[in-house]
């Protein structure tokens, strides 16, 4: 069974920085593209970010570029997403996706930018 | 970046009758390969997103056969037969054809 399971939310001050994590689990992780989904409270979902299974190739929606950060470690079968310069506009639940057709999703992890 | 147009944005449905969702494209999502890839997701009340069909017309295992998925090019359907109860919620039209991907704005399914 595929496992993602989201960690590393909570509250950060407009300007700070977080580090969201995922584990995964159920498939091998190195075989699959790995994204970053979310959603702001009340609102749709957005594209957040993309890396290719062997962390080549990495993709950011506009409103994150220069700001967050994708990686993986496929000895850890971890994903991981390095925000900073955080806004009042990145508050959202953060979802782990699995696959390049986005096939499996977590839980998510709720990230609160707020003074 | 590609712009995912859903409609209608809200959808009543009487139960066991059908609905249908359009989603429209701002340029083809059709890739140098020939794949499209269009998805769509479900999110019920208080629930993570969960894929009903991908690359335009392929139902997930999980999904019910009353899900159907088609179009090509910039036009896409999702088509929900014999609607039922356990259909409320958000739908979402997400494509991956030319990164970044983008999500359409959602349509809100609910019974009449």
């Amino acid at each position: 069974e595929v496992q993602l399971v989201e960690s590393g939310g909570g509250l950060v001050q407009p300007g700070g920085s977080l580090r969201l994590s995922c584990s995964a689990s159920g498939f091998i992780f190195s075989d699959y593209a790995m994204h970053w989904v979310r959603q702001a409270p009340g609102k749709g979902l957005e594209y957040v970010s993309t890396v290719s299974n062997n962390g080549g190739t990495k993709y950011y929606a506009d409103s994150v570029k220069g700001r967050f950060t994708i990686s993986r470690d496929n000895s850890k079968n971890t994903l991981s997403l390095q925000m900073s310069s955080l806004r009042a506009e990145d508050t959202a639940v953060y979802y782990c996706v699995r696959g390049y057709y986005f096939d499996d999703w977590g839980q998510g992890t709720l990230v609160t930018v707020s003074s | 970046d590609v712009v995912l147009t859903q409609s209608p944005l809200s959808l009543p449905v009487t139960l066991g009758q059908s609905a249908s969702i359009s989603c429209r494209s701002s340029q083809s999502l059709v890739y140098s390969d020939g794949n499209t890839n269009l998805n769509w997701f479900q999110q019920r009340p208080g629930q993570s997103p969960r894929r009903l069909i991908y690359k335009v017309s392929n139902r997930d295992s999980g999904a019910p056969d009353r899900f159907s998925g088609s179009g090509s090019g910039t036009d896409f359907t999702l088509k929900i037969s014999r609607v039922e109860a356990e259909d409320v919620g958000v739908y979402y039209c997400m494509h991956g054809t030319h990164w970044p991907g983008t999500f359409g704005q959602g349509t809100r399914l609910e019974i009449k």
